[in-house]
């Protein structure tokens, strides 16, 4: 099924481990982005992209790194853990504003502890 | 910047009563809207949208209502179900942007 691939779906993390959080999307979607949930909290926007070579900062960037080689993936890395990274990770892909079908697919979600 | 926010954090209606859900948001220049709805363990779905060209705009058992003069959508459902326990939640942007910004959700319950 077309749509919005997140990998792991759960990982735990020792402070200041580094490690990546895969998402892949088969719409051919140029906008992507990369929101952190945490407990009684929206969505917070960390990174997004609005097409391959191109990223920009969100709401809360510091401690995540975001690269956008190719259109499909959107990986985000967590360069040294800390706890206050402990949170479910969703990715997102959009067609462009404007565009019949502009809205975020989301996928369902990395849960990341880190101990 | 943008920033949204929701009236109530929880909702309680009875099976078959109508809910409504609402959302207020900063940003004069905002021009498209969207609400998600979240069930326990997976990610955000869409539910409907509406641009700021409308006020009103309606789906299956769903309307969503945008007041522009006072920053405020809404969101009604209809016969309200045991499946639409979830969270709730609006986002908006501009046409020019690139990125959504979330409210920070309303989770209702369904009654029996």
């Amino acid at each position: 099924n077309a749509g919005v691939t997140q990998t792991p779906k759960f990982q735990v993390l020792k402070t200041g481990q580094s490690m990546t959080l895969q998402c892949a999307q088969d719409m051919n979607h140029e906008y992507m982005s990369w929101y952190r949930q945490d407990p009684g909290m929206g969505l917070r926007l960390i990174h997004y992209s609005v097409g391959a070579g191109i990223t920009d900062q969100g709401e809360v960037p510091n401690g995540y790194n975001v690269s956008r080689s190719t259109t499909e993936d959107f990986p985000l890395r967590l360069l040294s853990a800390a706890p206050s990274q402990t949170s479910v990770y969703f990715c997102a892909s959009s067609a462009p504003p404007g565009a019949p079908n502009y809205g975020y697919t989301f996928g369902s979600g990395t849960r990341l502890t880190v101990v | 910047g943008e920033s949204v926010g929701l009236h109530l954090p929880t909702l309680s209606v009875q099976e078959g009563d109508n809910s409504i859900i609402n959302c207020a948001y900063s940003n004069s220049a905002s021009d498209y809207f969207i609400w998600y709805k979240q069930e326990s363990g997976k990610g955000p779905q869409f539910i409907i949208d509406i641009r700021s060209n409308m006020d009103k705009r309606q789906g299956q058992r769903v309307t969503v209502l945008l007041n522009k003069t006072v920053k405020h959508l809404s969101l009604q459902i209809a016969a309200t179900q045991p499946g639409d326990s979830a969270v709730y939640f609006c986002a908006v942007t501009y046409s020019s942007a690139s990125k959504i910004i979330f409210g920070s959700g309303t989770r209702l319950s369904i009654r029996p």
